[in-house]
């Protein structure tokens, strides 16, 4: 049964960063893509940013091109997402995501159960 | 890139079927598989529809997705239903980034 347990949520000051992480288990991490979705208090979902199964390739939302980077270490089973320059509008719950396989990114199957993340002075 | 619209807001009786609706705004609906996310109050999201019409392991076989290219859209549909599928509903498809649809909610009552 596979396992994603995301980490580094917190309160921080606009133009701040932070770093998500998500820890994965119960499924060959290499073999998969991965992803970030946040949804804002009261809102939908948004796609966010995604990397495959190599850590080669990366895709990213309009809204954070510039700002956010997705990387992976397949040998931690670990997927990050730096977040630079935030803003009050990034302020959040992220979701850490897999998808059905090493290249289809954005083609997620599981969820993990999120982190808060707040921009606010 | 592409926009999902689905409606705002379904409801129906239980023991009921309902269906979901989702309108790619501009190229096919086809050309990139379409998965369906439950969300209950509180909770993280969970796929109850991937690659159009598959279902994970664990979720019953009352929920089957379909896709039609005629009217460029995809649907969801939940057929008995339970007090507990009351929840949002989101679409979702992808084209070198994701796309979701603003979400359904839906009430059973």
């Amino acid at each position: 049964e596979a396992q994603l347990l995301e980490f580094g949520g917190g309160l921080v000051q606009p133009g701040g960063s932070l770093r998500l992480s998500c820890a994965a288990s119960g499924f060959t991490f290499r073999n998969y893509a991965m992803g970030w979705v946040r949804q804002a208090p009261g809102q939908g979902l948004e796609w966010v940013s995604g990397i495959d199964g190599s850590g080669v390739t990366t895709f990213y939302a309009d809204s954070v091109k510039g700002r956010f980077t997705i990387s992976r270490d397949n040998s931690k089973n670990t997927v990050y997402l730096q977040m630079d320059s935030l803003r009050a509008e990034d302020t959040a719950v992220y979701y850490c995501v897999k998808d059905y396989d090493s290249w289809n990114v954005g083609l997620i199957i599981y969820w993990g159960q999120g982190t808060l993340v707040t921009v606010s002075s | 890139n592409f926009m999902l619209t689905q409606p705002h807001s379904v409801s129906e009786s239980p023991g009921k079927t309902v269906t979901i609706s989702c309108t790619r705004s501009s190229g096919r609906i086809a050309s990139n598989y379409v998965q369906w996310y439950q969300q209950r109050p509180g909770s993280a999201p969970t796929t109850v529809i991937y690659r159009d019409d598959q279902r994970p392991s664990g979720v019953p076989d009352r929920f089957s997705g379909s896709i039609d290219s005629s009217s460029n859209s995809a649907s969801l549909t939940i057929s008995g239903l339970k007090t507990e599928d009351e929840a949002d509903y989101y679409c979702q498809s992808y084209d070198s980034s994701g796309v979701f649809g603003g979400g359904t909610k839906l009430t059973v009552l």
